[in-house]
């Protein structure tokens, strides 16, 4: 059964910019969470969708923002990129509310 | 308010003995616990998890144990392996789906 998988793996964009990431669960699986990596937060959740719904919200700005689609896929998107959202952006997707299944992340940098 | 905590930043033991990752939590909310390993610039890989209606489980070298009236847990590694070397997260969730993380300690064993 295939993993997470999560593109770009590496992005380079500058402030002000927006960027759109992608998440795909394992099969099967119809939860898909958001994390943000950063050395002095730790990871920090952003938000879940599970069947296409945001069932779950973290303390990020409204310029952090979500969907899912039908087959489970989910986007995230920052706009107005600043400096402080470079980080590694983890997506995590599980059945339901047990374990969760990391991706490799994305590794957005903000010039 | 950093509702699980992991006071430890590092930890470095010898190759064959027993490693302990420590973790306290402040939410009583809390019911379900995971433990994850981090290489980096990959997602986190999922360990071991242990449910709130138990006080122990067990999987290969890896055990974690939960006080819930200290609010705590603790995991044990037993060997330790040179290839356990890596960031340890421990996580909380209240059924919401959401992980809840600690700060993680960074495992080194030494051969």
């Amino acid at each position: 059964k295939a993993g997470v998988t999560q593109t770009p793996r590496y992005l380079i964009k500058t402030r002000g910019q927006q960027v759109t990431l992608s998440c795909s669960p394992i099969s099967g699986h119809r939860s898909v969470s958001w994390y943000q990596q950063t050395p002095g937060q730790g990871l920090q959740f952003l938000f879940e969708y599970f069947s296409e719904t945001q069932r779950n919200k973290g303390n990020f700005p409204g310029r952090f923002s979500g969907r899912q689609f039908s087959n489970s896929r989910s986007e995230m998107n920052v706009s107005t990129l600043e400096l402080g959202d470079s980080a590694l952006y983890l997506c995590a997707s599980s059945m339901d509310l047990e374990e969760q299944f990391f991706g490799p992340g994305t590794r957005l940098t903000v010039l | 308010d950093q509702q699980v905590k992991q006071n430890s930043p590092s930890l470095s033991v010898q190759e064959g003995r027993i490693s302990i990752l420590n973790c306290d939590y402040t939410n009583s909310m809390f019911d379900y616990f995971l433990w994850y390993k981090k290489y980096p610039a990959e997602g986190p890989t999922f360990l071991i998890s242990i449910s709130s209606i138990k006080d122990k489980n067990e999987d290969g070298r890896f055990t974690v144990f939960l006080n819930k009236s200290a609010k705590h847990l603790s995991l044990h590694i037993v060997p330790s392996q040179p290839g356990d070397s890596a960031v340890y997260f421990c996580a909380a969730s209240d059924r919401g789906s959401r992980l809840t993380f600690g700060e993680g300690t960074q495992l080194t064993v030494n051969p």
